[in-house]
């Protein structure tokens, strides 16, 4: 099935560290959703963006919908160690009849103290 | 919290045998969502419902059946347990009229022997 490009797969970084990543697709998008799983959790919702250009933060967490609607990108300022975990991307097109989203396949951030 | 619960959260099964796992929902969301999570393969789309007796496939659908009776519940129904089907099951639930995004249930591990 479709999955989106996710990248990086992995990071370890230092706390206190700002952390980039980004997710891209061949097809346009008009949601992006950013999401945040813990080992043995079900992934939480962090931000959800709906217009191109689109800036939007949550906390540290900072997300934006690309200009060309076919990418977004999460940034996290000043890494602390619980910001360790799996961060997910997902586009959904609102095209007719389409209620399905679309997920990348992950960024695992691993934070060294 | 998205008011969302999955029963039973971990289940220990033999192959040959049915499984059914129930998300129950508190907020009267449309849509419904049953994904299974594998590593290496991210979240991938099983079944998911728009609306009281209205459902349809996702991309690994083979081996599951699911039924929505009520807006609240929908069940996923593992009619004959395999060990390729041991994985985390998540629920997950969509307003997508008015505010698009998707919460997530806390997830089900089934392990098929």
């Amino acid at each position: 099935g479709q999955q989106l490009n996710q990248s990086p797969q992995s990071m370890f970084i230092q706390e206190g560290e700002d952390v980039s990543m980004n997710c891209t697709s061949s097809s346009i998008f008009n949601t992006w959703l950013w999401y945040k799983q813990d080992p043995g959790e079900g992934p939480v919702l962090l931000i959800a963006l709906y217009k191109a250009g689109e800036l939007t933060s949550n906390g540290r967490l900072t997300a934006q919908f690309g200009i060309t609607r076919k990418d977004s990108f999460l940034n996290i300022s000043a890494s602390i160690p619980s910001d360790v975990g799996i961060y997910f991307c997902a586009g959904r097109r609102t095209t007719s009849g389409t209620y399905k989203y679309i997920f990348g396949t992950g960024t695992r951030l691993k934070v060294l103290a | 919290d998205a008011g969302i619960t999955q029963s039973p959260r971990h289940k220990v099964t033999e192959t040959g045998t049915p499984v059914t796992l129930r998300c129950h929902q508190t907020e009267n969301h449309r849509y419904m969502y049953w994904y299974r999570q594998d590593p290496g393969h991210g979240l991938r789309l099983i079944h998911y419902s728009y609306g009281v007796k209205d459902t349809d496939k996702g991309e690994v659908s083979d081996g599951y059946s699911v039924s929505r009776s009520k807006t609240e519940d929908f069940l996923l129904t593992l009619e004959s347990a395999t060990s390729s089907q041991t994985s985390v099951y998540f629920c997950a639930i969509s307003l997508i009229k008015g505010t698009d995004t998707q919460y997530f249930g806390p997830g089900t591990r089934l392990t098929v022997l």
